[in-house]
């Protein structure tokens, strides 16, 4: 069955740092990826998504994702944290006509 | 677009109540996600319908949990009796067949006492 990894499942970090998210998914065939972003009481949004073309995929507020097929992996990005990056992020894996979540990222940006 | 609604946002009941959640997917989209959110386990897919009909079910916990789409535009997912382990965030998502994108509802929180 096809799964999504995510680690270090608790992110500190400050304001103006960077933040990379790892993700590795297990599906073999053709899938797209994504990461939503769910913000403090609020529902999950969708942040960027691959389906094909140009591995590196840029997204709302300044992420972005790599797509590197020979690691099944699609990790997140962005250079510089805000404070109002706080949240929870989730990879997800669409294929065989499945959406596989990870178990999501905490993140906490410090002032 | 007003996104996907779930009703109610919130709910409280007590052990063996019966308690139904809604969902109005995105006008146009045609396949409708329930899924639940917990600490312990994380965000599960419950079951999916594709035009209507329920394709995958496999993720319902067991026979208390069932769900309905007598329509294109509304979804509920009952559970009765409800239990204290049923307590958790509730979301409703759609999508059209050809983004593949999954759009979220609100989320129900239910806390079952």
């Amino acid at each position: 069955a096809q799964s999504v990894s995510q680690h270090n499942h608790h992110v500190i970090l400050s304001e103006a740092a960077s933040l990379e998210l790892g993700c590795n998914y297990s599906y073999g065939g053709t899938v797209n990826l994504f990461w939503y972003v769910q913000y403090p009481g609020q529902h999950l949004q969708l942040l960027l998504k691959y389906f094909s073309g140009d591995p590196l995929v840029k997204g709302i507020k300044g992420f972005e994702a790599e797509f590197i097929k020979s690691k099944f992996s699609f990790n997140l990005r962005k250079p510089s944290v805000q404070w109002s990056d706080t949240a929870e992020y989730f990879c997800a894996a669409y294929g065989n006509n499945r959406l596989a979540f990870g178990k999501g990222n905490q993140v906490v940006v410090i002032p | 677009d007003a996104g996907v609604i779930q009703s109610p946002r919130h709910e409280v009941t007590e052990m063996g109540q019966e308690v139904t959640l809604r969902c109005k997917p995105i006008s146009g989209h045609n396949s409708l996600f329930w899924y639940r959110q917990t600490m312990m386990r994380g965000l599960e897919l419950l079951i999916y319908f594709n035009n209507n009909v329920p394709i995958d079910d496999s993720g319902m916990p067991e026979d208390r949990f069932s769900a309905k789409m007598p329509n294109a535009s509304f979804s509920t997912l009952k559970i009765q009796p409800s239990e204290p382990r049923d307590s958790a965030v509730y979301f409703c998502a759609s999508r059209t067949s050809v983004t593949d994108t999954q759009y979220f509802g609100p989320g129900t929180r239910l806390t079952v006492l």
